[in-house]
């Protein structure tokens, strides 16, 4: 079953929008990590941000923001005024103790910025 | 983040031959790596957990014997395909576990087997 959930297959939109990454997890453990990471077309994972499962509080950093909520099991990103530079497949992830915290990634969402 | 490089970036060999895969931490101990492969347009999946000084950990349905994995030291692991053919042509991409549980990501190594 799939562990990770990204319904959104392509997102489109013109640059300076904000755009809404869903994420879905589904998990029964009470210890996990969630994730997420962007692949640019040069296919390097960059690393963006990690959050535990008794840490719920939002976070920010720049135009990137995060909101996770345990009572729908989701963990989605919002790019506030988009950038070309933005372009790019974003992966969340998720990882448990049951599972020795391996990584199980969502299918990605590909995000084209356009000028 | 740990700085992670593979080598090579990209590789193109014929059907049956043998290509490795070096994975390094360049500044940071990793007692533990992990192998992804990611074919076009898809999502990365863990082939296998490679831990320093002992076997590696493979995913189901994941040949060990086509697939080899060697973590000699804590900043090198190797991946080797063994007899490739042209179904294993994909993204071959590395991972170390950081402090705290994150993983962090070579470039990539995108093999094409003619």
């Amino acid at each position: 079953a799939q562990k990770v959930t990204q319904a959104q297959t392509e997102i489109s939109v013109v640059e300076k929008e904000d755009v809404t990454l869903d994420c879905v997890y589904e998990t029964r453990d009470t210890t996990y990590y969630l994730f997420w990471y962007k692949q640019p077309p040069s296919g390097e994972l960059v690393f963006l941000i990690r959050r535990n499962s008794f840490d719920e509080q939002n976070e920010i950093s720049g135009r990137y923001s995060w909101n996770f909520q345990k009572s729908t099991s989701s963990f989605n990103f919002t790019i506030t005024a988009s950038q070309v530079v933005d372009s790019a497949v974003y992966f969340c992830a998720l990882s448990e103790a049951r599972d020795d915290y391996k990584l199980s990634f969502g299918a990605g969402t590909t995000v084209t910025v356009r000028a | 983040g740990a700085v992670v490089s593979q080598h090579p970036s990209w590789v193109i060999c014929k059907s049956g031959t043998s290509v490795k895969i070096e994975c390094r931490s360049l500044d940071f101990q990793a007692t533990t790596m992990f192998w992804y492969r990611q074919f076009p347009k898809q999502s990365l999946m863990l082939m296998a957990t490679s831990n320093e000084g002992s076997k590696a950990t493979y995913e189901q349905g994941v040949e060990k014997d086509k697939f080899l994995i060697n973590h000699a030291s804590l900043t090198l692991s190797t991946l080797t395909v063994t007899s490739a053919h042209p179904e294993d042509s994909s993204f071959y991409i590395c991972g170390l576990a950081g402090d705290y549980n994150e993983q962090f990501f070579g470039p990539g190594t995108r093999l094409t087997v003619l």
